[in-house]
């Protein structure tokens, strides 16, 4: 399968901003998503962008894309407690008929 | 609630005993996979269905089988379940077009 790599852990401090990375290998993606999983819950789709874009925002989310480097980054603005849960990234190939995951990073916010 | 239904939430499985895993979706969606997670691996891909009467192998199928009984459902079965298939499963459905999977709540399976 394709590669999609993530560091495992975050840690920070509640209102500050957290940046979660995400490389990948396959540079015929279409879309990159990044999919949130609070404990016991299946993932929600947080926002997700075309390849052929470079920045996506929505309200405390940014995703930047960096097609040539195949990194994609999420950065979430005054981040709160309730931000506390796995992200996941993940990519579209194939016509959309798969999707490769990274193992997923957690992100502990302190109060 | 419009979205993916899986049964059961939970289920304790010995060695050798077989079960199948349900999946509903009401969002008329034409794509449904079967992903399963382990701790610090992701999700991989054990089986996806593109369209109803179609299904194909993803990137771990050995030791699963699944039915795409009609454009709503799609099951996933054990026939001999082993202690590596102890894992937390996800049903999850799409559309063509990039928006993106809605995903079930999971079924958490421990084969002891």
């Amino acid at each position: 399968g394709e590669d999609v790599e993530q560091s495992l852990f975050l840690s920070v401090r509640e209102g500050d901003s957290s940046v979660i990375n995400c490389t990948y290998t396959d540079s015929s993606s279409t879309y990159l998503y990044w999919y949130k999983q609070e404990p016991g819950a299946g993932l929600q789709l947080l926002t997700y962008i075309f390849s052929n874009m470079d920045m996506k925002q929505d309200q405390r989310l940014t995703v930047l894309l960096n097609k040539k480097d195949k990194h994609l980054s999420l950065r979430i603005a005054d981040t709160q407690t309730g931000d506390s849960a796995i992200y996941f990234c993940a990519e579209s190939v194939d016509n959309f008929n798969k999707f490769y995951f990274g193992s997923g990073t957690k992100l502990n916010v302190k109060p | 609630n419009a979205g993916v239904t899986q049964t059961p939430k939970f289920q304790v499985l010995k060695t050798g005993q077989s079960m199948t895993l349900q999946c509903a979706q009401d969002m008329n969606h034409n794509s449904m996979y079967w992903y399963r997670q382990d701790p610090g691996m992701g999700l991989r891909l054990i089986y996806y269905s593109a369209s109803e009467g179609t299904t194909d192998k993803g990137e771990v199928p050995n030791g699963y089988n699944v039915s795409r009984l009609n454009k709503r459902e799609f099951s996933l079965r054990l026939e001999s379940a082993a202690p590596s298939q102890t894992s937390v499963y996800f049903c999850a459905s799409s559309e063509v077009g990039g928006s993106g999977y809605t995903f079930g709540s999971g079924t958490r399976l421990t084969v002891v």
